[in-house]
């Protein structure tokens, strides 16, 4: 099971770190992705971590823009803003990838609810 | 602009069938990427529908089938029912980098 952290609202050019707490399974060794659903708009693949030894990886469209971490100790992944746009305005889902060789979320969360207004 | 490509929206009756389509490249469907499936039902989380191209998670009703075949593939909703009226995202693995995931546009399926 994965729980996510709370709806938030936040001005631009501030920061964030929203979560994603895991359950029912060993957290190390499975790939953790998030995905953004902007308002109306479909589903936007941003990047995942291997808890396991933290290797991540990113779409081009996320790099640099956002930081994505996670927590063995509390069996948490993370995603994080340092500097929150407007544009940043959606809902993000983390995601359970089921095996290294299986490409697809087996798994969601019920995701987070981000506002970014002035 | 999604490098996988859906039909925006369909219709269907009930108890008809519905094909959605999603179109890729030779970088990912035609380089022998598997395409997964999810529904999204209103205010919800996406679920995932199929995997592998043609396979269904427990509990997913056999109403729901996936094929591919080159850069295309298709899900298939036969005996259409009113609970099915949701957004359906294809989804596959692109060789343009490591691990690079990519989602279609989504495809919102009405039922009159």
């Amino acid at each position: 099971q994965l729980v996510q952290s709370g709806t938030e609202v936040k001005k631009p050019e501030e920061s964030l770190k929203i979560s994603c707490k895991a359950s029912g399974y060993t957290f190390r060794n499975y790939w953790i992705g998030w995905v953004r659903q902007r308002p109306g708009k479909g589903l936007e693949w941003m990047g995942m971590i291997y808890p396991g030894d933290s290797r991540t990886t990113y779409s081009p469209s996320f790099q640099g823009q956002v930081t994505i971490s996670a927590d063995r100790s509390s069996n948490t992944a993370y995603l994080q803003w340092t500097t929150l746009k407007a544009s940043d305005t959606a809902v993000y889902y983390c995601a359970r990838r089921p095996g290294d060789f299986s490409n697809y979320f087996v798994e969601w969360g019920q995701g987070t609810l981000v506002t970014v207004s002035p | 602009q999604s490098v996988l490509t859906q039909p925006p929206s369909m219709s269907g009756a009930p108890g008809q069938k519905v094909i959605i389509s999603c179109t890729g490249s030779s970088s990912n469907l035609g380089a022998n990427f598997d395409v997964h499936w999810y529904q999204q039902l209103p205010g919800a989380a996406p679920k995932l529908l199929i995997h592998g191209n043609n396979n269904r998670p427990s509990g997913v009703p056999d109403r729901f089938s996936g094929s591919k075949s080159g850069t295309s593939a298709s899900l298939v909703i036969t005996g259409l029912q009113a609970e099915d009226e949701a957004d359906y995202y294809c989804q596959s693995r692109d060789s343009i980098l490591t691990d690079f995931w990519i989602f279609g546009g989504g495809t919102h399926l009405t039922v009159l």
